[in-house]
């Protein structure tokens, strides 16, 4: 069975300091690898995903992500943040022959002081 | 831009009640999910839907559990005899094939009392 862990439950910093999320997950085979975000009173939103080719992934809001399959990771980057990054983030894995049946983190509450 | 809408946004019910829970996913998709999130728990997978049949479920989804399309645009979350511990968010998603991002809609919180 698939388990993905978030390691950071609440993280609290300041605007322009750079953020990463740890992600890690486990799971034998081929995987798809998604965060989505969670602004406070809004739906899950997808950030970025990954299902091959370049483990760098760049997605919306100046987030990227890397994936080491050697570390089972994918953790989450942005270089600054800004007090409109408030939210909580989850990361997501999906076994490629599963397509969406997602197995969730426990997801990271981000608050950015301004 | 398209979006999956759930109604209602708030149900409460008594335990033992049905409830039916109601999605509308994106026109296009193919392939239209439940999950659920207890308070304070991870967001889980229920059930996934593809050309009119269940296509995978978690164990979570047992009998009291159904889904239905019942015309071409809704696609429903039935629950027989709700229990306390069925108290969650249900976040319907859809995705236009099996391996694409999934779209989800902002939740349906259910309080049973």
């Amino acid at each position: 069975a698939q388990s993905v862990s978030q390691h950071n439950h609440h993280v609290i910093l300041s605007e322009a300091a750079s953020l990463e999320l740890g992600c890690n997950y486990s799971y034998g085979g081929t995987v798809n690898l998604f965060w989505y975000v969670q602004y406070p009173g809004q739906h899950l939103q997808l950030l970025l995903k990954y299902f091959s080719g370049d483990p760098l992934v760049k997605g919306i809001k100046g987030f990227e992500a890397e994936f080491i399959k050697s570390k089972f990771s994918f953790n989450l980057r942005k270089p600054s943040v800004q007090w409109s990054d408030t939210a909580e983030y989850f990361c997501a894995v999906g076994a490629n022959n599963a397509g969406n049946m997602l197995t969730f983190g426990g997801g990271t509450r981000l608050m950015v002081k301004p | 831009e398209p979006e999956v809408t759930q109604t209602p946004s708030h149900q409460v019910t008594q335990m033992g009640q049905e409830v039916i829970l109601r999605c509308v996913p994106i026109s296009n998709h193919l392939y239209f999910y439940w999950y659920r999130q207890i308070l304070g728990q991870k967001v889980e997978f229920l059930v996934s839907f593809y050309n009119n049949e269940i296509s995978e479920k978690s164990e979570i989804f047992d009998d009291q559990f159904s889904v239905e399309r019942p015309d071409g645009s809704n696609f429903t979350l039935k629950i027989r005899s709700t229990k306390l511990e069925d108290s969650a968010m249900y976040f319907c998603a859809s995705s236009v094939h099996l391996n694409t991002e999934a779209f989800f809609g902002q939740g349906t919180r259910l309080t049973v009392v």
